[in-house]
């Protein structure tokens, strides 16, 4: 049962237009959001979190949507850099099962192209 | 900055063999995460550690066991070995006075291959 879901395996993206990462998750109970980055032979990188209290955080050129009702978080990246090509990773947390316990969505390969 | 070191990055074993894979969390955190992504999944929660204590518990199975030490390294034991362990294994680690227990810093992995 896949609780957090990344539809997308993989975008690709021209420099200096905008990536949107998309993920949605089915468990009501998630409080807390983040992002990872991971390149290859890397361990995941934290990007950026939001708070379910929240609809939108923003970190220079990363910026995430919540939308509660809809169950669904976007990571845009704008503008896109060669160097943001990497896997990224949704995560979320359920204050009842502790913080510890993220749980991850399968990851979505981004490659931005010059 | 230092990093969260894990060691060795990669492992080769046969089945039914033991492995012990180590981490070192970054300096001054208390809490240490063991995660495993098979390919091409997404990354499992197996255990955590507070303050050298079991504090959480996933998908970890029986034939694994870990534990934190008083340098709050911590050590992932693995015994009688299956193909199906095969994975990358991510350590990482957090400090709750550094923006809460969700935010977590992870290693570059140990990659085990199991034969």
């Amino acid at each position: 049962d896949q609780q957090v879901k990344q539809n997308s395996p993989s975008l690709s993206v021209q420099e200096g237009r905008i990536s949107i990462l998309n993920c949605d998750y089915t468990n009501s109970m998630f409080d807390y959001f983040l992002w990872y980055k991971k390149y290859p032979a890397e361990g995941p990188t934290f990007l950026i979190s939001i708070s379910s209290i929240k609809d939108k955080n923003e970190d220079g050129r990363f910026t995430v949507f919540l939308n509660k009702s809809a169950k669904h978080l976007s990571l845009h990246i704008v503008p896109s850099q060669p160097g943001d090509s990497a896997v990224y990773f949704c995560a979320a947390s359920d204050p009842n099962t502790g913080f510890q316990k993220l749980v991850f969505g399968t990851g979505t390969r981004l490659l931005v192209s010059p | 900055a230092a990093g969260v070191i894990q060691s060795p990055r990669h492992l080769i074993k046969e089945k039914r063999e033991t492995a012990t894979l180590k981490c070192y969390p970054i300096p001054r955190h208390d809490t240490v995460y063991w995660y495993q992504q098979g390919p091409g999944q997404d990354p499992q929660f197996l255990i955590s550690f507070y303050e050298k204590m079991q504090s959480d518990k996933g998908s970890i199975p029986d034939r694994f066991s870990a534990q934190q030490f008083s340098d709050y390294h911590s050590e992932l034991n693995m015994s009688s070995l299956e193909l199906g362990d095969s994975a990358l294994y991510f350590c990482a680690s957090s400090s709750p006075a550094q923006g809460g227990n969700e935010k977590l810093f992870f290693g570059s992995g140990t990659q085990l291959s199991v034969l």
